[in-house]
């Protein structure tokens, strides 16, 4: 089974910063690789697939890169409404699939 | 509109079962891999359990082998997932996702319902 870390578990930001999320995997996945955004009481949301590919209707600040094992994900310029936990998650085509511990932005 | 609605959550007493159900409206659902994420009171996100679109084979996490059983029934929309033996660990909110693109052999859970509370205590 493949294990996600991600770092930093929470971090603190001002609107208008460059933010930077990590996600390590205990082993090469390519790039099978999300992320996801959730804000308290609500669903997630995913953000990025298969490590750099936008989902409809995510803003451009949001990014993803990387492959094989270590991953990132950047917001660009914080705005307000960012203030939420960050999860990866690995995709790969055979289940059990595994979330990162998830990432907590706050102002 | 799209929508993924779960229901079935409730209280239940150690030992207990209950049904979840994920009615999916406005997109496609045949076809299209599904799966069971919960998060516990103030905890991250766990997968539990999935189920391809075609053929059906399914999947589980550890933590829920032998206890729960996904299905699907793709002429009413809806995902299932049968609990049983319940533990006061799988007190969480489950919530339902369908796979973004059809038949790539990823797990991208594009589509989520709103979730439904499932609270095991006695």
């Amino acid at each position: 089974d493949f294990q996600m870390t991600q770092s930093p578990s929470s971090l603190s930001a001002s609107v208008g910063e460059r933010v930077t999320i990590t996600c390590r995997a205990s082993q090469s996945i390519s790039n099978y690789l999300n992320w996801y955004q959730q804000k308290p009481g609500k669903a997630p949301k995913l953000l990025i697939y298969a490590a750099s590919s936008l989902h409809s209707g995510v803003p451009s600040r949001f990014s993803g890169s990387g492959s094989g094992t270590d991953f990132t994900l950047t917001i660009s310029s914080l705005q307000p409404e960012d203030f939420a936990t960050y999860y990866c998650q690995h995709s790969y085509t055979t289940p059990p699939l595994t979330f990162g511990g998830g990432t907590q932005v706050e102002i | 509109e799209v929508q993924l609605l779960e229901s079935g959550g409730g209280l239940v007493q150690p030992g207990g079962s209950l049904r979840l159900s994920c009615v999916v409206s406005g997109l496609t659902f045949s076809g299209y891999a599904m799966t069971w994420v919960r998060q516990a009171p103030g905890k991250g996100l766990e997968w539990v359990s999935g189920v391809t679109g075609s053929p059906d084979d399914t999947y589980y996490a550890d933590s829920v082998r032998g206890r729960f059983t996904i299905s699907r029934d793709n002429s009413k929309r809806t995902l299932y997932l049968q609990m049983n033996s319940l533990r006061a660990e799988d007190t969480a909110a489950y919530y339902c996702a369908r796979d973004l693109v059809l038949g790539d052999g990823r797990w991208d859970f594009g589509y989520w319902g709103q979730g439904t509370l499932v609270t095991v205590s006695s």
